[in-house]
């Protein structure tokens, strides 16, 4: 199972938007709505901040949303804050009980 | 929910680790749990998951490491295991243990990771 594709990264000046893409296959995003969104800062754990494709848990503000198009899953963070600096993961189940994590997109806040 | 792991450490190539992830403030038989690792500097990768007894109590392990890695539970005590045998270099990274909110790979609670390298 190959690692889902995101852009290494992705910048935005605070107040702006950015939208972060994942590509993967017919045999895991496009096949299931269960693609997952974390985010990562220096040396923590992942937080999950999106499942099921657009559901955002208890606690993540609604500034963070999630589509899903295809083969293709997006994150989109609005209203950027110098907290959202992190590294962002999505995920995808695969099938058989496997699930694929991306490459991982590393958001600068300017 | 608190997950912690314990057991990482440096090994030499060919040696064996045993992780656990101690659980707490959930109900850990019916959960279905998870490990998941990072290398250095690089991303995510999920090494496998164990489903709860009373869904079948079965593993699936990525292809890196089928064969080599085993998964258990102790459900009287909470815990989680990973077992690594025959280690390889490539195997060094921080280990998280996660639990599946579902049954399809989402992973609302972690533990902070403990770290394991293999050199020699």
């Amino acid at each position: 199972q190959s690692a889902l594709t995101q852009p290494p990264s992705a910048s935005g000046s605070p107040g702006q938007s950015v939208t972060i893409s994942c590509t993967g296959t017919n045999s895991d995003i496009g096949g299931y709505n269960y693609v997952s969104w974390y985010q990562q800062h220096p040396g923590k754990a992942p937080k999950l901040m999106i499942y099921e494709v657009s559901k955002r848990p208890s606690g993540v503000p609604d500034r963070f949303s999630g589509s899903k198009s295809g083969n293709t899953a997006s994150l989109t963070v609005s209203g950027l804050q110098a907290e959202d600096e992190a590294d962002y993961y999505c995920s995808s189940y695969a099938g058989s009980n496997n699930l694929v994590f991306g490459t991982g997109t590393t958001v600068t806040v300017l | 929910v608190q997950l912690v792991e314990s057991g990482g450490g440096l090994v030499k190539p060919g040696e064996s680790l045993r992780l656990s992830c101690a659980v707490s403030g959930l109900s850990f038989y019916p959960a279905w749990m998870s490990w998941v690792r990072q290398a250095p500097g690089r991303g995510l990768e999920w090494v496998g998951l164990i489903k709860s007894k009373g869904g079948g109590g079965t593993t699936d392990l990525a292809a890196p490491v089928k064969g080599r890695f085993v998964i258990s539970r102790d459900d009287s005590k909470n815990t989680l295991f990973l077992q690594m045998n025959s280690l390889k270099a490539e195997d060094t990274g921080v280990y998280y243990c996660a639990h599946y909110a579902d049954y399809y790979g989402t992973m609302h609670s972690w533990g902070q990771g403990t770290p394991v390298t293999v050199s020699s």
